[in-house]
């Protein structure tokens, strides 16, 4: 199957700081990519659609000027969490699919923990 | 918009045995349904897929089928492994759309 990486891993950081995660598709190319949030023993929720060369469309209550997203090529997208509170500590996963209507191929997540 | 519900919540299973999880989608339009097993600080892995004009499909020790009368779709696992542990995602997305709806997960317990 395609391969979705993110980087980093982890990350955390003080209140008031942005942080950038980075999504790749690994071995094939993403014309629509996907940034979810988990919180803990609960389901993804998507925040963002996100296409190569235009804007993202972000869901309902997402803000986007808090969330900032990015796919400037059909490998990367990146998702900067803008002055971190705690409560944007969760769980955070992206998804690429090639085409429409083709697999959704998810990351491994990055964990963001803001003190 | 849809609505996907996922049923049980948790599940435990004695090792050896099948496992069965059931979903219910609203919008009749929905013409795909991956399953995704989660385990735990990683990203959903897909682990099979159905789409509308298929009403079975099996890998190995995974089937889904899918009751588009009904609209409900079910994952089974036979003889389960303590590797099957896990939680479970279903997901439905409808015709034209990209994004997909997940349900609430199962936490899939196997006692050795």
């Amino acid at each position: 199957g395609a391969v979705v990486s993110q980087h980093p891993s982890r990350v955390i950081c003080k209140s008031g700081t942005s942080v950038k995660i980075e999504c790749r598709s690994l071995d094939f190319q993403a014309t629509t990519m996907f940034w979810y949030r988990q919180f803990p023993k609960q389901s993804l929720m998507l925040m963002a659609t996100s296409n190569e060369g235009s804007k993202a469309t972000y869901e309902q209550g997402v803000e986007k000027d808090k969330f900032l997203i990015n796919h400037a090529s059909l490998t990367l997208s990146t998702l900067t969490v803008t002055s971190a509170h705690p409560e944007d500590s969760s769980f955070y996963i992206c998804s690429a699919v090639q085409g429409a209507r083709e697999t959704q191929y998810f990351g491994p997540g990055t964990r963001l923990l803001v003190l | 918009g849809e609505n996907v519900e996922q049923h049980p919540s948790t599940l435990s299973v004695q090792e050896g045995d099948s496992a069965v999880i059931k979903c219910t989608y609203s919008d009749s339009a929905s013409n795909y349904f991956p399953w995704y097993k989660q385990e735990l600080g990683k990203g959903p892995q897909l682990i099979i897929d159905i789409r509308s004009n298929v009403g079975e499909k099996k890998d190995q020790r995974i089937a889904v089928t899918l009751n588009k009368t009904a609209k409900h779709f079910s994952l089974h696992i036979t003889e389960t492994q303590p590797e099957d542990s896990a939680v479970y995602f279903c997901a439905a997305r409808g015709f034209g759309n990209e994004k997909l709806t997940f349900g609430t997960g199962t936490r899939l317990t196997i006692i050795p």
